[in-house]
């Protein structure tokens, strides 16, 4: 049973430009989550899905950011028009309840 | 607004005695705690839990103790080995909403 799966693992994009990052959950996992950790600072929560439904938005932008989770295919996490302050490391995790988290890699983004 | 918070942002201890990471919250609701290790350039992977109804929780090397009235949560790991050496979160959830300290990086000495 593969783990979380997350891709691509690095992302360098000029300020502007759209970043689409994507996670595969654990075979079986139904819950994914999106964290993203700044420089110095310790995961902070963005979203919560579901298939097809997102649960909990409260810690993503408002502007720019959105994320999906289809009922064919991987989470994704998009962000429209970045800027430099986007910079960071992106992490998704999935839990097949509610529960501990299985964390994937993590997809750093670098906006030039 | 910090609702999981870890003051020490690092700690090294010496192989083979104890190492005791630290952890303070806010919020009174959360009903699940966790902590997690991360080496870099990789995700962070779970460690030990505790539900709110307990007060202790011990996995080989790893205890969690949780102390309720203090809002405190700590992680003890004994004995320490090298390979223990990385950054170690802790996280409290309410709701299926999980919040994150900022991380304590352990070193331990050889």
């Amino acid at each position: 049973n593969a783990g979380v799966m997350q891709n691509p693992r690095h992302l360098v994009r000029r300020r502007g430009q759209e970043a689409r990052l994507r996670c595969s959950p654990m075979k079986g996992h139904s819950h994914v989550y999106w964290y993203r950790q700044l420089p110095e600072e310790g995961l902070k929560f963005m979203v919560y899905l579901q298939k097809e439904n997102i649960i909990d938005e409260s810690g993503m932008p408002k502007e720019r950011f959105s994320a999906e989770f289809p009922k064919e295919g991987p989470s994704i996490l998009r962000i429209q028009q970045v800027v430099r302050g986007d910079s960071a490391a992106y992490f998704c995790a999935s839990s097949p309840f509610i529960g501990e988290q299985y964390f994937g890699p993590g997809t750093r983004l670098t906006v030039t | 607004d910090q609702q999981v918070k870890q003051n020490s942002p690092s700690l090294s201890v010496q192989e083979g005695r104890i190492s005791i990471l630290n952890c303070d919250y806010t919020n009174s609701m959360f009903d699940y705690f966790l902590w997690y290790k991360k080496y870099p350039a990789e995700g962070p992977t779970f460690l030990i839990s505790i539900s709110s109804i307990k007060d202790k929780n011990e996995d080989g090397r790893f205890t969690v103790f949780l102390n309720k009235s203090a809002k405190h949560l700590s992680l003890h790991i004994v004995p320490s080995q090298p390979g223990d050496s990385a950054v170690y979160f802790c996280a409290a959830s309410v709701r299926n909403q999980f919040y994150f300290g900022t991380g304590t990086s352990l070193t331990v000495i050889p």
